[in-house]
């Protein structure tokens, strides 16, 4: 089965809504990175985050590695946040090597 | 600091055709990765590289596709006869071989094969 699972796949908010897009991994992991991909696809680290809450500007993601599970949330949201948001873990096992989850891809409408 | 180039940024082929991908990793990085993007999924990694080894290569359809990083550093990603199902973002990436390394990735290369 999938190993690492997104959700939602899909948001659409209004300007100013907050957001909470989450990653679930179904083994033990070593870190994980949150993604953003701008529309033409190039992709944007947002988070090197092993463990714990990191903050920067509107984005705080929280990981717990004993729960196996990673959000990121969205606060004040802007036009500009469209695109897909990415998980992406190293697993147990598997140096340097990243699984990545399917995405949700945010459209945010003024 | 530069960041991970990849050339060309497009490319449209037809079924048969032959493809090169180029990557420039950020300097100092001796981790060099390859990853295939299909439409509307994740990244799904192809192969990647220690300076000139490859260190793994078991995601790589090596009847067509195939990685060279001569030197450790630049690195070329080679489709032969391409087909349909080959359509995708190809991104490159470069990391420090570390523990819990951060990747850093390049703007990628849309490939579209009619």
């Amino acid at each position: 089965g999938q190993q690492v699972q997104q959700s939602p796949a899909s948001l659409v908010l209004q300007e100013g809504e907050n957001a909470e897009l989450q990653c679930n991994f179904s083994t033990s992991l070593n870190s994980m990175q949150w993604f953003y991909q701008r529309p033409e696809g190039s992709l944007v680290s947002l988070f090197y985050n092993p463990s714990g809450t990191k903050q920067s500007g509107r984005l705080t993601s929280t990981t717990v590695i004993k729960e196996r599970r990673s959000s990121l949330h969205i606060s004040s949201s802007q036009i500009t946040d469209s695109g897909t948001y990415l998980c992406a873990m190293e697993l147990s096992g598997s140096f340097n090597k990243l699984t990545f989850g399917a995405g949700t891809r945010l459209a945010v409408c003024p | 600091e530069a960041g991970v180039t990849q050339s060309p940024r497009y490319a449209v082929l037809q079924e048969g055709q032959a493809v090169s991908f180029w990557c420039d990793p950020i300097s100092g990085h001796d981790t060099l990765y390859w990853y295939q993007q299909p439409r509307d999924q994740g990244p799904q990694l192809l192969v990647y590289f220690r300076d000139e080894a490859v260190i793994d290569n078991s995601q790589l359809p090596s009847d067509r596709f195939s990685a060279v990083r001569p030197k450790g550093t630049n690195s070329t990603l080679k489709i032969q006869s391409a087909k349909q199902g080959d359509t995708a973002t190809y991104l490159c990436a470069s990391s420090l071989w570390v523990n819990y390394a951060e990747q850093f990735f390049g703007p990628g290369t849309r490939l579209t094969v009619l």
